[in-house]
């Protein structure tokens, strides 16, 4: 089962910053977070990830709060090529050679021209 | 930029019939997913290969399904006999994993299966 919650479906203004939410409760000291995105037909597309502080690239930021509780995927001017499922997944290490990323429903964001 | 490459991209067939999917992952990636979606259960991992060898399939049916790597270059994906339940989209993505380091994962597009 998924780990994190996500709002099902958010909307945001063409050119204006989006700030999508999740909350990862159960994590532990030792798991990422990862953030990836699936446009219409196509598959999913890594976007970002962190442990503890912050990140940036060139698609988004994200910031993780300090209790690693909940974090935010910023991206700072959306465009209608944003329109997608974001998917938030906590990677929970479980040993030498676990990784398994288990998608939840992530929120679907509508981009407004 | 690298691609992980399924194929075909959309199969149609009748339900008892064998189908074969197939994923060419990234040159140097040395673990494999697969990942079937549907809209009820939306994305879920069926099985998945570290340096060729299985390393769960605890998600896949066991009685139907079955997945191999015959190469570091070819996954494959088969059900036999196929259900109209099996219809979903089958996706592909390949990472490189290294003790806790794990690269971000590249999807395919997928293989969209229709089980009449």
């Amino acid at each position: 089962d998924a780990k994190t919650t996500q709002p099902n479906s958010m909307e945001s203004n063409e050119e204006e910053p989006v700030h999508l939410p999740c909350n990862h409760s159960t994590i532990s000291g030792t798991d990422y977070i990862h953030w990836y995105r699936q446009l219409p037909s196509q598959g999913p597309e890594y976007v970002i990830h962190g442990l503890t502080s912050n990140v940036n690239n060139r698609m988004a930021s994200l910031a993780i709060a300090e209790d690693r509780k909940s974090s935010t995927l910023i991206l700072h001017r959306a465009t209608l090529r944003d329109a997608a499922v974001y998917y938030c997944i906590q990677d929970t290490y479980s040993g030498a050679g676990s990784y398994q990323l288990t998608f939840g429903k992530g929120t679907k964001l509508s981009v407004i021209p | 930029d690298a691609r992980v490459t399924q194929t075909p991209r959309h199969k149609v067939t009748e339900m008892g019939q064998e189908v074969t999917m197939r994923c060419q992952p990234i040159l140097g990636h040395n673990t494999v997913f697969w990942y079937r979606q549907t809209m009820m259960q939306g994305l879920e991992l069926l099985a998945y290969f570290r340096n060729r060898a299985p390393l769960d399939d605890s998600g896949m049916p066991k009685d139907r399904f079955s997945a191999e790597m015959p190469d570091a270059t070819l996954a494959t994906l088969k059900i036999q006999p196929s259900e109209p339940r099996d219809s979903a989209v089958y996706f592909c993505a390949s990472g490189l994993v290294s003790g806790r380091y794990n690269s971000p994962l590249h999807f395919g597009n997928g293989t969209r299966l229709t089980v009449t």
